[in-house]
């Protein structure tokens, strides 16, 4: 069975301090992983996917994610935030003979002034 | 172009009705699916097509949830017999067809049962 984990309900960080948001996966099959952000009232939008190759992936708005085998970790970050990255932050995985993805619980990351 | 739509945005129903929900998804992608977001949680699977059949089916819940797909495009999420704990916000999403395909996501739709 496969199983995302994201341990921060929330995050609370000042505006252009850098920032990781943890997520950690299992899974018994090769897997795909994922960063999805949702703004305010808004859809859930695609940062940046791992599917295979460089274990460091780059995605939009300048954040980053490096993939660890060895610790089962997807862990996100970005060097600077603005106030306009508070939004809530979804790490999934998906692999095996399905296209399904396993959401994790989201972080909350919330950029102060 | 245009994104995925989901209509309504929000639906009341009392306990025990019938509701149906709708999804566009954006032209060309073959692969749809249907997701459930409860409040503070991330979307959970329910259901996803590939064409016109449903491939993994793993995640509705019980027998009162139905999904369907006539023509590989709109696609129709039913619930029978609505209760309580079937509130939350349906989520929708389409991709080209492959799970390394990003899958596009709709705005939801939010249904209480009362």
């Amino acid at each position: 069975a496969q199983s995302v984990t994201q341990l921060d309900s929330q995050v609370p960080v000042f505006e252009e301090a850098p920032v990781e948001l943890r997520c950690n996966y299992s899974s018994s099959v090769s897997v795909y992983l994922f960063w999805y952000v949702q703004y305010p009232n808004q859809g859930l939008q695609l940062l940046l996917k791992y599917l295979s190759g460089s274990t460091l992936v780059k995605g939009i708005n300048g954040f980053e994610a490096e993939f660890n085998k060895s610790q089962t970790s997807f862990h996100l970050r970005k060097p600077s935030v603005h106030i306009s990255d508070t939004a809530e932050y979804f790490c999934a995985g998906g692999g095996g003979a399905t296209n399904k993805l396993i959401f994790g619980t989201g972080t909350l990351l919330a950029v102060q002034p | 172009g245009a994104g995925v739509s989901q209509t309504p945005s929000n639906k009341v129903t009392e306990k025990g009705k019938y509701v149906e929900l709708r999804c566009d998804p954006i032209s060309g992608h073959t692969a749809l699916y249907w997701y459930r977001q409860s409040l503070g949680q991330g979307p959970e699977f329910l259901i996803y097509f590939q064409g016109t059949g449903a491939a993994d089916d793993s995640g509705l819940p019980n027998d009162r949830f139905f999904a369907v797909r006539p023509e590989g495009s709109v696609s129709t999420l039913k619930i029978q017999r609505t209760e309580r704990g079937d509130s939350a916000v349906y989520l929708c999403a389409s991709s080209l067809g492959g799970l390394a395909d990003e899958q596009y996501f709709g705005p939801g739709t939010r249904l209480t049962v009362t």
